[in-house]
This record gives C-alpha cells, sequence and structure tokens, in this order.
C-alpha cells in the first residue's frame, strides 16, 4: 500500500491564482481530512468527508473547497490563492471503525507559498 | 471546536525523561492519541490510550490519562536526540490537535 499520497510536494502561485492540490488513499478508509499547519498554530482542519459525496467545513473552509467523488481521492481546490493561504497542507484518512482507535494516516505534505 | 492545551516547547538532554502535556475539554473522546511529527514529515500516530484506561505503558512511553481533570500526558524514558520533533496530542477522532510541542534533545 502506498498510504496517503499527496501532490504536488511544493507550489508556489500567485495571488489570485488557482490550483488543486490532490490526495488519495488506497486503503478504503471512508475518513478523509485537509489540515493546514501554520508555525504557532498547530494543524486547523479545512475540511473533511466522512464517505464518498459527503464533505463538511472544518475551522477555517474559507478560500477552499473540496469534493469526494471515489472513496480513493479528496481533492483540495484554491479558487483565487491568497498570500494567507501560505502553508503547509496535510491531508489524512481514517477507517473511522471506531474499534481500531480510529488513527488517522497523514500524508507527507505540500508546502505552498503564494506571491 | 474543541480546545487542546499544550506547551510549545520543551527541551531535556539525552537520556533524561521527557513529560509532554495536553489538557482538553471534550469529555466524550473514546481515544487520546499521541502524534509525532519529524522535521519536513507528516505525523505519525505515536500512541493512543482508551478513554477507560488510566495508564498505558509501549516500551520507553507511558502514556497517563486524568479524566478527572481531564489531563494526558506522555513520557518518554531515556529520551534520545532522534525523539526531537514535535508531538501532537489528539482527541475526538483526532479532529481536534493541540499546537504541538516541540521537543528538544540536546547530547
Amino acid at each position: 500500500n502506498a498510504g496517503v499520497t499527496q501532490t504536488p510536494k511544493f507550489q508556489v502561485l500567485k495571488t489570485g491564482q488557482s490550483m488543486t492540490l490532490q490526495c488519495a488513499q488506497d486503503m478504503n478508509h471512508e475518513y478523509m481530512s485537509w489540515y493546514r499547519q501554520d508555525p504557532g498554530m498547530g494543524l486547523r482542519l479545512i475540511h473533511y468527508s466522512v464517505g464518498a459525496g459527503i464533505t463538511d467545513q472544518g475551522e477555517v473552509p474559507n478560500g477552499y473547497n473540496v469534493s469526494r467523488s471515489t472513496t480513493e481521492d479528496f481533492p483540495l481546490r484554491l479558487l483565487s490563492a491568497a498570500p494567507s493561504q501560505t502553508s503547509v497542507y496535510f491531508c489524512a484518512s481514517s477507517p473511522l471503525s471506531g474499534a481500531d482507535g480510529d488513527e488517522q494516516f497523514f500524508g507527507p505534505g505540500t508546502r505552498l507559498t503564494v506571491l | 471546536g474543541e480546545d487542546v492545551e499544550q506547551s510549545l516547547f520543551l527541551s531535556v538532554r539525552e537520556g533524561d525523561s521527557s513529560v509532554i502535556n495536553c489538557t482538553y475539554t471534550d469529555s466524550s473522546s473514546t481515544y487520546l492519541y499521541w502524534y509525532k511529527q519529524e522535521p519536513g514529515a507528516g505525523l505519525q500516530l505515536l500512541t493512543y490510550i482508551f478513554s477507560n484506561m488510566d495508564m498505558k505503558q509501549d516500551q520507553r512511553l507511558t502514556v497517563l490519562l486524568n479524566k478527572k481533570d481531564k489531563h494526558l500526558s506522555l513520557r518518554i524514558a531515556d529520551t534520545q536526540t532522534g525523539d526531537s520533533a514535535i508531538y501532537f496530542c489528539a482527541v475526538t477522532y483526532a479532529l481536534n490537535f493541540g499546537k504541538g510541542t516541540s521537543l528538544l534533545v540536546t547530547p
């Protein structure tokens, strides 16, 4: 299993540009999520999904869109990038099985800089 | 969201014990987690404790849970330089993370 994969690893955007951060998992996990990590702020939840076709907002959803058309993929879209979105983005997945402790498996992250 | 509080920094000498503390507000969590993040990498689950347990030991790691005070701690015995990382406490299906404690281990 490849686990959780994220592309790209690094990205530089200009203000106003759009892009999609890709996330895929091959563990057949129902739950997937996106976090951003900023210095001194820890991890903040952007959006999450409990299954294909179901998404919901986290703590900091503004400026981001998500969709979940398949169990495997959970892309994060920035429609009009802003410097405040400069951050490291992590995708994670979990089986949501309850009995297994619901460990989240994290991707390696995407480091995004918006100029 | 739920509040999960951690101290931001901890520095210890190699060979000493490290204790990282966490307080939380959500008392309904079934599991409470500790994640480790090494530089430039994503988070990895280090250990977790079921909410009806007081203590869990796993090699050099000891997790203590005080449900009454909503306090969770992670003790690392014989801390090594390779333990230098950021440690995150998390509750509620790990949807809620603390800000992370940066552990620096000095020789």
